[in-house]
């Protein structure tokens, strides 16, 4: 089956632009979560939809939001886009079954801010 | 800060040694888990440990789990080159299931 995609794979913004992410996750996976990536500061989690509604959600300002919608696909938004927002952007879609939730994960977005 | 933090932060081994890598984390879990990642690449699940299991295998992985320390070990018997790659162990606590990240452990196997 098809796996996590992620689009687009490579994305160069301005600071002050507004950028969004899309994610299709694999069939049958009702759950979405997004992480940001950077060097420094690891895996950071961002925010997870299960059933298009946000289920948990990390320590982002509010220029970072998201979405799932009824066939599961989820989009996310930063907007105002700032220096320190240059990460690559994994999704990763899940069963999230209770005490068993497995990730899998899509290539990611590397997102570039000038 | 993190839920999970690796150690080391960095591993270089020979080809056929054994690589072993620590987890501690700070609150109760359902489970814990170990991912892998290629260069630039997403993350893939390696294998999971749930809050009553002591010990897991999967091919040449070994995983053991101690509660009362709160820590997990990964153990890659055998490594071979395409092992090279980093390691992180992610924690999923709580009713809604969240999975919590460390930073990661990178390996490099050399021929």
């Amino acid at each position: 089956k098809a796996g996590v995609t992620q689009t687009p794979r490579y994305l160069i913004k301005t600071r002050g632009q507004q950028v969004t992410l899309s994610c299709s996750p694999i069939s049958g996976h009702r759950s979405v979560s997004w992480y940001q990536q950077t060097p420094g500061q690891g895996l950071q989690f961002l925010f997870e939809y299960f059933s298009e509604t946000q289920r948990n959600k990390g320590n982002f300002p509010g220029r970072f939001s998201g979405r799932q919608f009824s066939n599961s696909r989820s989009e996310m938004n930063v907007s105002t886009l700032e220096l320190g927002d240059s990460a690559l952007y994994l999704c990763a879609s899940s069963l999230s079954g209770p005490g068993a939730n497995v990730l899998t994960f899509g290539a990611g977005s590397r997102l570039t801010v000038l | 800060s993190q839920q999970g933090e690796e150690d080391p932060q960095a591993l270089s081994i020979q080809e056929g040694e054994n690589a072993t890598m620590n987890c501690s984390y700070k609150t109760s879990i359902n489970n814990l888990q170990w991912y892998r990642q290629n260069s630039g690449r997403g993350l893939v699940h390696l294998i999971l440990i749930r809050s009553n299991e002591r010990e897991k295998h999967s091919g040449r992985l070994r995983v053991t789990l101690d509660t009362s320390k709160k820590s997990s070990s990964l153990l890659i018997t055998a490594s071979r080159a395409a092992d090279t790659a980093s390691y992180f162990c992610a924690t999923e606590t709580g009713a809604n299931s969240k999975l919590t990240f460390g930073k990661g452990i990178t390996l490099s196997v050399r021929p």
